[in-house]
């Protein structure tokens, strides 16, 4: 049974970076059959989908083209985690950010089978 | 504006069958499978239905999920208390370079 074990702080000020990570249990973040995600949920935007990363050999990275130029998920294969960091924030990111764990048989036909707690993010100076 | 579109509230009594719509494009469900999330308050979602209909263990068969063309159902038969909730449907899009897209959720009301 995965968890996912999300932590970081819940007020970031505006023009700086947010971070969170996401801790993983019950499976590791470079397994073949899965997908690490960053979904994030406000009032005004509702569930909006910001990236991923995964280990196929290699590892790949997708981003949301809404944030593309200012997102980063990374992997940390020693401390069995990913995290995100959204730079240049602004009020518009106060949402609360969730992880996730995608799995299936590839793009198109997968789903989220397990969520981490959630994390306010309020930015705010 | 959601991707794909939900009614906003749907209602039922206990005992009662309801169906929740979403809506999409050929992009998202016309092309891909289909997932509901049940978000009860205050709790992150949880997966309800995958790949059009399939539920995952745990999921009272209660439960049921279509799709056909460019749109989707969730049904509830034998509405309960507990499945007060917001739904949520979901789906890949194949635009702007691939992303999920999420329905604006439909909160279910037990009278």
């Amino acid at each position: 049974q995965v968890q996912l074990q999300q932590s970081g702080p819940g007020l970031v000020k505006p023009s700086q970076t947010l971070s969170l990570t996401c801790g993983i249990s019950g499976d590791s973040v470079s397994t073949n059959s899965a997908a690490w995600n960053w979904i994030r949920q406000s009032p005004s935007r509702g569930l909006e989908w910001l990236g991923r990363t995964y280990y196929r050999s290699k590892w790949y990275n997708d981003y949301a083209v809404s944030v593309k130029s200012r997102i980063t998920i990374n992997p940390d294969t020693s401390k069995h985690h990913f995290s995100l960091q959204l730079h240049s924030v602004t009020p518009e990111d106060t949402a609360v950010y969730y992880c996730a764990r995608e799995v299936g048989p590839g793009n198109g036909y997968n789903w989220f089978d397990s969520w981490g707690q959630g994390t306010l993010v309020t930015v705010s100076s | 504006q959601s991707v794909l579109t939900q009614p906003p509230s749907a209602s039922g009594t206990p005992g009662q069958r309801v169906t929740i719509s979403c809506f999409g494009s050929i992009s998202n469900i016309g092309s891909n499978t289909v997932n509901w999330y049940q978000q009860l308050p205050g709790t992150a979602p949880k997966l309800l239905i995958h790949t059009n209909s399939q539920r995952p263990s745990g999921v009272p068969d209660r439960f049921s999920g279509s799709k056909s063309g460019t749109s989707a159902s969730l049904a509830i038969s034998g509405l309960q208390s507990e499945d007060e909730a917001i739904y949520y449907c979901a789906a890949w899009d194949d635009s702007l370079n691939g992303r999920v897209v999420f329905g604006g959720g439909t909160k279910l009301t037990v009278l």
